[in-house]
């Protein structure tokens, strides 16, 4: 199947300071990419539809100032977690449809964040 | 919006025996239904899917079944083996935009 890759798949940093991950579509292009996060044991709770070249689109109750989406080509989206909390730490997981195929949703690697 | 309801949220079966895990959707407009297997700590990997024009399908020992009217979908794991143990996710999406929902996954374990 079509690869997704994410960066960081593991970061730890201090209460306050920002953290970024990639999300890279590496054998298609994604106008759309998906943001998720997910706590431990449970389902993966959509955040925010990253679009290329414009807006992303957040799910309600999500802080679209702390959790900053960029999608500024057609194979990579970047989620910022701005002035990080230790409530902010989880899993954050990335997910691509392929168009080659007749938009299958891959996932990313996924990032374990920890805030100290 | 959408909404998925998946059962059991957990499921313990001896090793050999069969497994069905079943989901619930709300929108008469989803199309695509994807199963996705979750191990720990690890990217969710899609293991078969079915689209709305289909009522069955089959891949080796795992098989989905849709049934549109009732709005429900089943995922069949046939002969489970030990290395079946995992979470098993469904999910649906609708017409506008490639976004899945998932349901709230179902924690499988076999017993060698």
């Amino acid at each position: 199947g079509a690869v997704v890759s994410q960066h960081p798949s593991r970061v730890i940093c201090k209460s306050g300071t920002s953290v970024k991950i990639e999300c890279r579509s590496l054998d298609f292009q994604a106008t759309t990419m998906f943001w998720y996060r997910q706590f431990p044991k449970k389902s993966l709770m959509l955040m925010a539809t990253s679009n290329e070249g414009s807006k992303a689109t957040y799910e309600q109750g999500v802080e679209k100032d702390k959790f900053l989406i960029n999608h500024a080509s057609l194979t990579l989206s970047t989620l910022t977690v701005t002035s990080a909390h230790p409530e902010d730490s989880s899993f954050y997981i990335c997910s691509a449809p392929d168009p080659t195929s007749g938009n299958t949703i891959y996932f990313g690697e996924g990032s374990w964040l920890t805030v100290v | 919006g959408e909404n998925v309801e998946q059962h059991p949220s957990t499921l313990s079966v001896q090793e050999g025996d069969s497994a069905v895990i079943k989901c619930t959707y709300s929108d008469s407009a989803s199309n695509y239904f994807p199963w996705y297997k979750q191990e720990l700590g690890k990217r969710p990997q899609l293991i078969i899917d079915i689209r709305s024009n289909v009522g069955e399908k089959k891949d080796q020992r795992i098989a989905v079944t849709l049934n549109k009217t009732a709005k429900h979908f089943s995922l069949h794991i046939t002969e489970t083996q030990p290395e079946d143990s995992a979470v098993y996710f469904c999910a649906a999406r609708g017409n506008a935009g490639n976004m899945l929902t998932f349901g709230g996954g179902t924690r499988l374990m076999v017993k060698p």
